[in-house]
């Protein structure tokens, strides 16, 4: 069965104190791998898609890195404005359709 | 700008009623999903529709139901039927294949059950 595993389930961090959020998961065949921001009663924001064992993408503070079977969100220093929720979904070669499958999320709150 | 418009932001049920979500989006995009969204617990899947007249059940559709019939607009209604139905709802949309930008979400509808 297809799933999606987010660790820590809340991290506090201190202002400038980096650190990284993992998502594993176990699914037939990757076909990508999305992070997304979601700050509290919003929906949920696009952040990095990845494809392939070895990518990487950056952002601001943020870089996602892929292997074979688990991603990290790397946040370099981070700031107050970076506390949210961040979801972690992947999207399988199977299902016939464009199916995301989530994990429940990493709550970061970052602290002056 | 583009985007996708849910309403309300919040709403109250009373037992044995049904409520019907609005989403609607002007992104052109031709797939459309309902999500429910709990505490601790990841996004599940409640409808999809990738074309205008056609919907499929996702991984929880039991006491739901949907429409498709514009492009724009996808609307979702609790029946009664739904149990437990106070929860976040997101909808989103994708051009098709989620591919280089992912889905596009809602800002959520929050219903309670009073």
């Amino acid at each position: 069965e297809d799933q999606v595993t987010q660790s820590p389930e809340a991290l506090r961090l201190q202002e400038g104190e980096s650190s990284s959020l993992n998502c594993s998961y176990t699914v037939s065949g990757l076909r990508g791998l999305f992070w997304y921001r979601q700050d509290p009663g919003k929906g949920p924001e696009f952040l990095f898609t990845l494809y392939s064992a070895g990518e990487e993408k950056e952002k601001e503070r943020l870089k996602a890195t892929l292997t074979k079977k688990e991603s990290f969100l790397h946040i370099t220093a981070p700031k107050p404005e970076d506390s949210a929720t961040y979801l972690c979904a992947v999207q399988p070669l199977s299902g016939g359709y464009n199916k995301l499958i989530f994990g429940a999320g990493t709550r970061l709150a970052v602290h002056p | 700008d583009g985007g996708i418009t849910q309403s309300p932001k919040y709403l109250f049920r009373k037992e044995g009623q049904n409520v019907t979500l609005s989403c609607e989006q002007n992104l052109n995009h031709d797939a459309m999903y309902w999500y429910r969204q709990d505490p601790g617990q990841g996004l599940r899947l409640i409808y999809y529709s990738q074309i205008v007249n056609d919907f499929q059940k996702g991984d929880i559709a039991e006491g739901y139901s949907v429409s498709r019939e514009k492009k724009e607009s996808f609307p979702l209604t609790v029946t009664s039927a739904q149990k437990n139905p106070t929860a976040f709802y997101l909808c989103a949309s994708s051009s098709g294949d989620p591919g280089n930008r992912g889905y596009t979400f809602g800002s959520g509808t929050r219903l309670t059950v009073v």
